[in-house]
């Protein structure tokens, strides 16, 4: 499985602000995605990075809130832009090894936790 | 109505004590069911893949079932180290290719 790293691993911001949340997986890998886990809730995917497109939101999640960036095989950044209390979550990347396709398995980053004041 | 439910939503054992979390699913079109770990502070961590039913994987004390509706992890005489969040998670083919709809989880704590 790949080793997936993310920084921060932690954050506190103020509501009004953007942060930017890193990942870096150590192999090349196509796929990746971004999800949110809220207090009590479930992993929610937001998007899907591919390298050399724009990335795919799904429904609820827009590009303006959220921007992607995907400039490699190894690396992708999500913004979480004009922060409010209620984006304070665990910002999860995951990636899923070439070989699996669609259905197969996803290994996930440590988590980035934002609190937003 | 949610889609992947897992019961029960916290569970208490004691060590050495069997028991079994439930995730059943109401979604059409299964491409796989996967099983995960998640530590305090932590990201999921992956245990086990099942693709269709009657199909079963083990890993140590954890065992993996599947039937047309639902998945059931075993855990067998559990230790303390066992505590953590168990996540079910499903790929379907009313979903995105690659998209991944997770149930809340089931809380495990064991106690010595």
């Amino acid at each position: 499985s790949a080793v997936i790293s993310q920084k921060p691993s932690r954050d506190i911001c103020q509501r009004g602000t953007s942060l930017t949340i890193q990942c870096q997986v150590d192999s090349q890998v196509t796929m990746m995605f971004w999800y949110r886990q809220q207090p009590g809730q479930s992993l929610t995917l937001i998007a899907t990075a591919n390298q050399g497109s724009e990335a795919t939101y799904e429904s609820g999640f827009v590009i303006d809130k959220f921007p992607i960036s995907r400039p490699n095989l190894t690396f992708s950044t999500l913004t979480v832009s004009n922060m409010s209390p209620e984006d304070s979550s665990i910002y999860l990347c995951s990636v899923a090894p070439p070989a699996g396709g669609a259905g197969g398995t996803q290994y996930f980053g440590p988590g980035t936790r934002l609190l937003v004041l | 109505e949610d889609q992947v439910t897992q019961s029960p939503e916290a569970l208490r054992l004691q060590e050495g004590e069997s028991s079994s979390l439930n995730c059943s699913y109401t979604v059409s079109g299964l491409r796989g069911l996967f099983w995960y770990r998640q530590d305090p502070g932590k990201g999921p961590e992956f245990l086990f893949t099942l693709y269709s039913a009657g199909e079963e994987k083990e890993k140590e004390r954890l065992k993996a079932t599947l039937t047309k509706k639902e998945s059931f992890l075993h855990i067998t005489a559990p230790k303390p180290e066992d505590s953590a969040t168990y996540l079910c998670a499903l790929s379907y083919s009313g979903a995105g290719s690659y998209q991944l709809t997770f149930g809340k989880g089931t809380k495990l704590s064991v106690i010595p």
